[in-house]
């Protein structure tokens, strides 16, 4: 199994909603990333956890704060975001870390109202 | 500072043509290089990677890259393209430092003509 899984695949919040984006892998990597990446745009690195514990947090604004429940998880949680947080959100997984390959997800459309 | 450059941000060719997407990049180090490819709305996938070796490496779908470490660069190459590859590619360089991470170019959309 060489599939990252991302739910939900479309995700509408207002500005004061709280919500949550899921990531799940079964290939026992023991690193785990987010992206956003905006439309035309190459992905930007947010965060990556390795053995389960943050070991890169890019200066992302605290109104998105990770989560890595165990080495198969990983949730990010939004709250207070603004539109110019619309964007998608990739999550990916890899084996010790870079520079092995990272397995990407499909995403989440995050749009923020 | 390290960076990856792609100079070309749409290219256009017939199915059946053959194909190179250019890619340099900037970086002191031994590079770790990769080229992914990004469907409208999925994540990306991995066509191939150079880490040390023989300089041409071979990937999925028929791709292949030569790294050419005097240009610095890690051009991606098809000899006859299908339609199915039109999509979005990026080329990446990992930084390997204290604090480990992977640097992508704008990247290259490819559009198919039929």
């Amino acid at each position: 199994d060489t599939e990252v899984t991302q739910t939900p695949k479309h995700l509408v919040m207002g500005m004061t909603n709280k919500k949550s984006l899921k990531c799940e892998q079964h290939m026992g990597h023991r690193a785990m990333y987010w992206y956003k990446q905006k439309a035309k745009k190459p992905p930007e690195l947010m965060f990556v956890y390795s053995y389960e514990k943050l070991s890169i947090n890019e200066s992302v604004p605290s109104r998105f704060s990770p989560e890595c429940p165990n080495s198969s998880l990983l949730n990010l949680h939004l709250h207070a975001l603004q539109p110019e947080d619309s964007a998608l959100y990739l999550c990916a997984s890899s084996q010790g870390g870079l520079p092995n390959e990272q397995y990407f997800g499909p995403g989440t459309r995050l749009t923020v109202t | 500072a390290q960076s990856v450059t792609q100079p070309d941000i749409h290219i256009t060719v017939s199915e059946g043509a053959s194909l190179e997407l250019r890619c340099n990049y900037s970086y002191g180090a031994t590079p770790y290089l990769f080229w992914y490819v990004q469907s409208p709305g999925q994540g990306l996938q991995l066509l191939l990677k150079y880490f040390s070796g023989d300089t041409l490496v071979q990937g999925i779908k028929g791709f292949e890259a030569e790294f050419k470490r005097s240009q610095s660069s890690f051009n991606l190459r098809k000899p006859s393209v299908h339609w199915s590859d039109a999509a979005e590619y990026f080329c990446a360089v990992a930084i390997m430092n204290r604090d480990d991470k992977i640097i992508f170019g704008k990247g290259t959309r490819l559009h198919i003509l039929p």
